[in-house]
């Protein structure tokens, strides 16, 4: 059965900071990978896509990269603010749609 | 710009009724994507449908169907209706169908209460 990990389950980051959210996944057959950001009851928000063919995907303040050999990851966010503070998903497309269970982070001002 | 619409947002039903859930697929989308999201939980994906037809099966019950219809919506039919089924539903929709490296775009989701 295909996994995916997201590490850390919770960051709490004083604003400004920058970080790095991790996602890693076991299907070798991944197409895309697809990071979403998730407010409390709320939908979900796709930030950015980054094709098995590519490395990188950046828009403003994120930036999102994919090692499909190793099977990661990782969303970097910089000059973190409050209104970052959400739920960060990472959704690997491949053999089958699967979902992490997700970074929650909190960015105090 | 239009996104992905879904009714009811809330719905309470009790034990052994049944529910239906429509999902609007962002216009020229045709592919539609059901997803079951528990308190706490990752999203669970329950099924899929491309050009009107089942494209892939995750964990939905059998208790579940669902269908998309000549419009490209959608609407997840659930009978039997147990307390463990409370969850927030998720439908997202993308053009093409999977593979197709396209973006998954997701609806505000439907609050699904069993009491």
């Amino acid at each position: 059965k295909q996994e995916v990990t997201q590490i850390p389950a919770a960051l709490s980051v004083p604003e400004g900071e920058n970080l790095v959210l991790n996602c890693s996944f076991t299907d070798s057959a991944i197409y895309n990978l697809q990071w979403f950001r998730q407010d409390p009851g709320k939908g979900l928000t796709s930030l950015l896509l980054i094709q098995s063919s590519q490395r990188e995907q950046t828009s403003g303040r994120l930036n999102a990269s994919l090692d499909k050999s190793s099977g990661r990851s990782t969303l970097y966010i910089a000059a973190s603010q409050p209104g970052d503070s959400a739920t960060y998903l990472c959704l690997a497309a491949g053999t089958a749609l699967i979902f992490g269970k997700g970074t929650t982070l909190s960015v105090s001002s | 710009a239009a996104g992905v619409i879904q009714s009811p947002r809330h719905l309470i039903k009790e034990k052994r009724e049944t529910a239906t859930l429509k999902c609007y697929p962002i216009p020229r989308h045709d592919t539609v994507y059901w997803y079951q999201q528990g308190p706490g939980q990752d999203p669970q994906f329950l099924i899929s449908f491309y050009e009107k037809m089942q494209s892939d099966k995750g964990s939905i019950p059998d208790r579940f169907s669902a269908q998309q219809f000549s419009d490209y919506h959608s609407e997840l039919n659930m009978s039997s209706l147990e307390l463990g089924d409370s969850a927030l539903y998720f439908c997202a929709s993308s053009l093409g169908p999977r593979g197709a490296n396209e973006k998954l775009f997701f609806g505000s989701g439907t609050q699904l209460s069993v009491l």
